[in-house]
């Protein structure tokens, strides 16, 4: 079955703490993408990936890194959480950056 | 200017009637839009998914896309109380590699 798998679903942490969220596609997508989800601000990408070892910013970068070492994983790595890094989180990969976007469960984060 | 930008809601629609969802982007250079459906603490799924201008429909779903205006709209016929949910609008930027969505049109459908 062609999914995208996020891990964890929900996460509560503490400031300060590194934390990865973990993303896996099996459909051989090159392009990957990390968003938040907050109310009222809809979806904003964190950081994008073309293919492997290639990653770019996205619109809200502050906080987060990456890394894209095979093409099927793509994680999300918060080095030190902060309070306001408290969202729900998204993993998406497509076949490239203008087709279909398939999107992970989500993750619920809380940062206290 | 926002890249994308749809009206927030929510629109509520009467059980049977014409749902009407509008987007407007900004990159001129966009090529292909996207209409995706998420439900209350769901992933978003794709809907409909346009390139050239004029209608596309599927099913009671129709696509419009205006490159002239830089407007996309979502027709929803026949609405159903399952429709309710929130319709993001995508327009991934041309040449920045960026997949950008608009915030979201919530739309409730009222039994």
């Amino acid at each position: 079955e062609a999914q995208v798998t996020q891990n964890p679903r929900y996460l509560i942490t503490v400031t300060g703490k590194k934390l990865t969220v973990t993303c896996s596609q099996n459909m051989n997508h090159e392009y990957m993408s990390w968003y938040r989800q907050d109310p009222g601000l809809g979806l904003r990408q964190i950081y994008y990936s073309m293919n492997v070892e290639v990653t770019d910013k996205g619109d809200v970068p502050e906080g987060y890194k990456v890394s894209r070492k095979e093409k099927r994983n793509f994680p999300l790595i918060l080095e030190s959480p902060s309070p306001n890094q408290t969202s729900l989180y998204f993993c998406a990969s497509s076949l490239t950056d203008n087709t279909e976007a398939f999107f992970g469960q989500g993750t619920r984060l809380t940062v206290v | 200017q926002k890249e994308v930008e749809q009206n927030s809601g929510p629109l509520s629609v009467p059980e049977g009637a014409i749902a009407s969802l509008n987007c407007t982007y900004s990159d001129r250079g966009s090529q292909s839009f996207f209409w995706y459906r998420q439900y209350s603490g769901k992933s978003p799924e794709l809907i409909m998914f346009i390139y050239s201008n004029g209608d596309k429909e599927d099913g009671r779903f129709t696509a419009q896309l205006n490159k002239a205006s830089q407007y996309v709209s979502l027709l929803i016929r026949d609405s159903q109380p399952s429709d309710s949910a929130t319709y993001l609008c995508a327009a991934p930027g041309s040449g920045t590699y960026k997949y950008i969505f608009g915030t979201g049109t919530r739309l409730k459908v009222l039994a």
